[in-house]
């Protein structure tokens, strides 16, 4: 079983909607919930972290953690075309020594 | 003002060559990485290094070692490459240890190896 997985895509949703990004991970001790987003040929940059079980919003953003069903999602509210880009989701536990990304999924935002 | 930099951005080079990464960062942070980014995409962490000392030591082939001649530069020394190290690695750097902070990547190094 691979450590983080994601849905590879593409998810695509028209502009305006609600694009939601899925991540599940199979090491129970993991303890920091990370998104990044990448943009074609570009370096991966966060948008948002999240510890604690339950959701926290950043602007259009919200992240979503369940520990106990080990998944962390990703909201993105009025989905823009600027939006489509691959989404990493990233693990980490032990205090910095198992610090794991998933493939990443691909969002398309349709104008 | 350029926050973590890379150089070269593209590297193409034949089998078996030694080739080095360099990377530089101007924020303060006490903490560096080197990331490989493979043809699928997946992303994955190689080395960490913080006020010099390594911190984190994937298993990756010992024909790659990482030098930090100080606390804003991490070089990447790769010897006798393969076609398998093609790929983009990007550097990162964040004032606490991985995960506590957020990391700022550098704009990655296409490596090519014929």
């Amino acid at each position: 079983q691979k450590e983080v997985e994601q849905n590879s895509g593409p998810l695509s949703v028209p502009e305006g909607a609600i694009a939601s990004l899925n991540c599940t991970y199979s090491d129970r001790g993991s303890q920091s919930f990370f998104w990044y987003r990448q943009y074609s040929g570009k370096s991966p940059e966060l948008i948002m972290f999240i510890y604690s079980n339950g959701d926290k919003e950043d602007g259009r953003f919200t992240a979503q953690l369940n520990k106990a069903s080990q998944y962390v999602s990703l909201l993105i509210r009025d989905s823009q075309p600027s939006d489509s880009a691959t989404y990493l989701c990233a693990v980490i536990n032990n205090y910095g020594q198992n610090f794991v990304f998933g493939p990443g999924t691909r969002l398309s935002v349709l104008p | 003002d350029t926050a973590v930099s890379q150089t070269p951005k593209y590297l193409v080079t034949q089998m078996g060559n030694d080739k080095s990464i360099k990377c530089e960062q101007n924020l303060g942070h006490d903490t560096m990485y080197w990331y490989k980014q493979d043809s699928k995409k997946f992303l994955k962490i190689m080395f960490s290094y913080n006020n010099k000392e390594l911190i984190i030591n994937e298993t990756v082939p010992n024909r790659f070692s990482p030098k930090s001649p100080d606390k804003a530069h991490l070089n990447l020394h790769i010897n006798s490459l393969e076609l398998g190290d093609s790929a983009v690695y990007f550097c990162a750097s964040s004032q606490g240890y991985v995960g506590t902070d957020t990391q700022y990547f550098g704009p990655g190094t296409r490596l090519t190896v014929l």
